[in-house]
């Protein structure tokens, strides 16, 4: 079992419509990461957070350190949003621990 | 555009070519990271180099070796690699190494071994 598990694997949705993905952790951690990667493979760094919520854009990730669990949000979605999300864990601030990412497609 | 190059983009090589890749951060960070992603795997450290010293060597058989002339320059060499061996591989960088640091990814060079 991988430390850090996104859900789901792959999700398909419309254009426009309001989008989840989820990162559970089963290690403790000082921060978390999430990263978005293109069809050509170059990841970009989304946000980095170790409480509460973080906004930018129509992007929005909420951490609970308690429960161990992270979402991203992306409202009003759009076919450009299509990419891979991953979330990393920083493990005791010495190690990044990455999910297995999350596929996106959105369709027009 | 995220600060960090990587070249070249593609390579094929064959089990017994010597090849290089290349990684450039124009970042002026201190430390840079080698990863590789494997379909359908979580991104795998592979190697650490902080202010030009190796910090970890995540257990990367000695097919790859990599070197890192000063804290903007990192290269994987290769020889004799697997076809197990083909894969995306990353280059990232950031501030330092330890504690939380934003790293900062290249474009990554995907590679086919035949």
């Amino acid at each position: 079992k991988n430390e850090v598990e996104q859900s789901p694997q792959n999700l398909t949705a419309q254009e426009g419509e309001f989008i989840t993905i989820n990162c559970s952790y089963s290690v403790g951690i000082s921060a978390l990461h999430w990263l978005q990667q293109h069809p050509g493979g170059g990841i970009v760094s989304l946000f980095m957070l170790s409480s509460g919520k973080k906004k930018h854009g129509r992007l929005i990730a909420t951490i609970n350190i308690q429960e161990k669990h992270s979402s991203l949000h992306i409202t009003a979605s759009h076919p450009r949003d299509s990419a891979v999300y991953i979330c990393a864990v920083w493990e005791g601030a010495q190690k990044l621990v990455f999910g297995q990412g999350t596929r996106l497609t959105i369709n027009p | 555009e995220t600060g960090v190059t990587q070249t070249p983009r593609h390579l094929v090589m064959g089990m017994t070519n010597k090849k290089s890749l290349k990684c450039e951060q124009h970042l002026g960070h201190n430390a840079m990271y080698w990863y590789k992603q494997s379909a359908k795997k979580p991104l795998e450290l592979m190697f650490v180099y902080n202010f030009k010293e190796q910090t970890e060597n995540n257990s990367v058989p000695s097919r790859f070796s990599p070197e890192c002339p000063n804290s903007s320059h990192l290269f994987l060499h290769l020889h004799t690699l697997q076809p197990e061996d083909s894969a995306l591989y990353l280059c990232a960088s950031s501030p330092q190494d330890g504690g939380v640091n934003e790293q900062f990814f290249g474009p990554g060079t995907r590679l086919t071994v035949l």
